[in-house]
């Protein structure tokens, strides 16, 4: 099992849709979660970040977080075609206890397209 | 304000040349630093990460190095290129253990 996996898309969805991304992660005790947004030959932007359990909004963007089914997800509400990009779900996987110095595994990325 | 700066914005280099990559942050003390690795198609690779002056972990054992000479200064090496070192290659910084990253802009290496 990958520490982080992501829905493999592509995802295509119209202009004014719900974008839905959909994260896993393997280690329990993770307590730092992220979403990147990476355009096509650009370095990713961190977009989101959730540390408890439940929902975080900012702007168009929610992210959802369920620490026992060890699941994230991030929402992206009235898509634009400005938002078609790559998106990553890194995490602060802690592999046993203790420090990892910050260190984030990132999931294989989902790419997003929004069509007008 | 943070800013990361990485160089080259691009390279070319034959199989077998040296390489030097270069990373530095500014308006921020001892940070954390990392080096990733974006293959074609794929996702980030944790290479090497930094969290003091000549503190240097590798996660992937290979012909790449890193040092840190300087707070605020990343350097990624190798003494001989393959072809299979072609890619997307990242540096970051934070602060802390729990927060995210900050990328530089990356260098996109290709290795003829």
């Amino acid at each position: 099992q990958k520490e982080v996996e992501q829905n493999s898309g592509p995802l295509s969805v119209p202009e004014g849709a719900i974008a839905s991304l959909n994260c896993t992660y393997s280690d329990r005790v993770s307590q730092s979660f992220f979403w990147y947004r990476q355009y096509s030959g650009k370095s990713p932007e961190l977009i989101m970040s959730i540390y408890s359990n439940g929902d975080k909004e900012d702007g168009r963007f929610t992210a959802q977080l369920n620490k026992a089914s060890q699941y994230v997800s991030l929402l992206i509400r009235d898509s634009q075609p400005s938002d078609s990009a790559t998106y990553l779900c890194a995490v602060n996987i802690l592999k046993g206890g203790g420090t990892s110095y910050g260190k984030l595994t990132f999931g294989q990325g989902t790419i997003l397209t929004v069509h007008p | 304000s943070q800013t990361i700066h990485q160089w080259p914005a691009t390279l070319v280099q034959p199989v077998g040349s040296p390489l030097s990559l270069e990373c530095t942050v500014e308006g921020t003390s001892n940070p954390n630093l990392y080096w990733y690795r974006q293959a074609a198609g794929r996702g980030l690779q944790l290479l090497f990460y930094s969290v003091g002056i000549g503190q240097i972990s590798s996660e992937v054992p290979q012909n790449l190095s890193a040092s840190r000479p300087q707070d605020r200064q990343f350097i990624l090496s190798s003494k001989k290129l393959l072809l299979s070192d072609s890619g997307f290659y990242l540096c970051a910084w934070s602060v802390g253990g729990l927060v995210g990253y900050t990328f530089g802009s990356g260098t996109r290496l290709t290795v003829v």
